[in-house]
């Protein structure tokens, strides 16, 4: 049961655009369009903020976007704003199992 | 709105038990699939468990198998864990989660409840 790839952390300048990268294998995110993401800022509980690969729950701002290809899931902010800094995690329906990324914190400069 | 709130959180010996609960309200209990996921301190999130919208089903992260239950209490909207044998790794905070409909997502989360294994 190893846990998906991200990067330790990103960052960008207000306004710009980051990406979160987040790898698995064919029989976690390239087996199954079930791939979401989770915003958490420090001492609270996580937030969906993608499902189903690239789908944005009501309320989640239309700057964040999903999207997968292969074995490897992205995230990507547009327009950053400060309130964007926090840990992002991915995660993955992989069958029997579910499958969270190690986290990546996303720093506004 | 949909609320989950964990409670049963506190310190234990090692390789003694507790056992988590997650009282649920404004959504069909009966309707959803629930989960738990721990973070420990400093750490990023690690699934635990889940079992399925009847109870019929229940899988478990190979950390924790055999020495953690999951159950569910349709009749009073509570969601459980019972913790077997902790140990220090054990420690974090427990979050319930509620999926969405198609099962496959965790849409909704509790506030967590922490759980120290200490001696």
């Amino acid at each position: 049961q190893s846990g998906l790839t991200q990067p330790p952390s990103v960052s960008g300048s207000p306004g710009q655009s980051v990406t979160i990268s987040c790898t698995g294998t064919s029989s976690d995110v390239g087996g199954y369009n079930f791939v979401s993401w989770y915003q958490q800022h420090p001492g609270k509980a996580p937030k969906l903020m993608i499902f189903g690969v690239s789908q944005r729950p009501s309320g989640v701002p239309g700057r964040f976007s999903g999207s997968k290809s292969g074995n490897t899931a992205s995230l990507t902010i547009s327009g950053l704003q400060a309130e964007d800094e926090a840990d992002y995690y991915c995660c993955s329906f992989a069958g029997s199992n579910t499958l969270f990324g190690g986290g990546t914190k996303v720093t506004v400069l | 709105q949909v609320q989950l709130v964990e409670s049963g959180g506190g310190v234990v010996q090692p390789g003694r038990s507790l056992r988590l609960s997650c009282a649920a309200s404004g959504f069909i209990f009966s309707n959803y699939a629930l989960h738990w996921v721990r973070q420990a301190p400093g750490k990023g999130l690690e699934w635990v468990t889940v079992i399925s919208f009847d109870g019929s089903i229940k899988y478990y992260a190979d950390s924790v198998k055999g020495r953690f239950t999951i159950s569910r209490d349709d009749s009073k909207n509570t969601l459980s864990l019972q913790m077997e044998g902790l140990r220090a790794e054990d420690t974090a905070v427990y979050y319930c989660a509620r999926a969405d409909r198609g099962g496959m997502t965790i849409e909704h989360w509790g506030q967590g409840t922490l759980v120290t294994v200490s001696s």
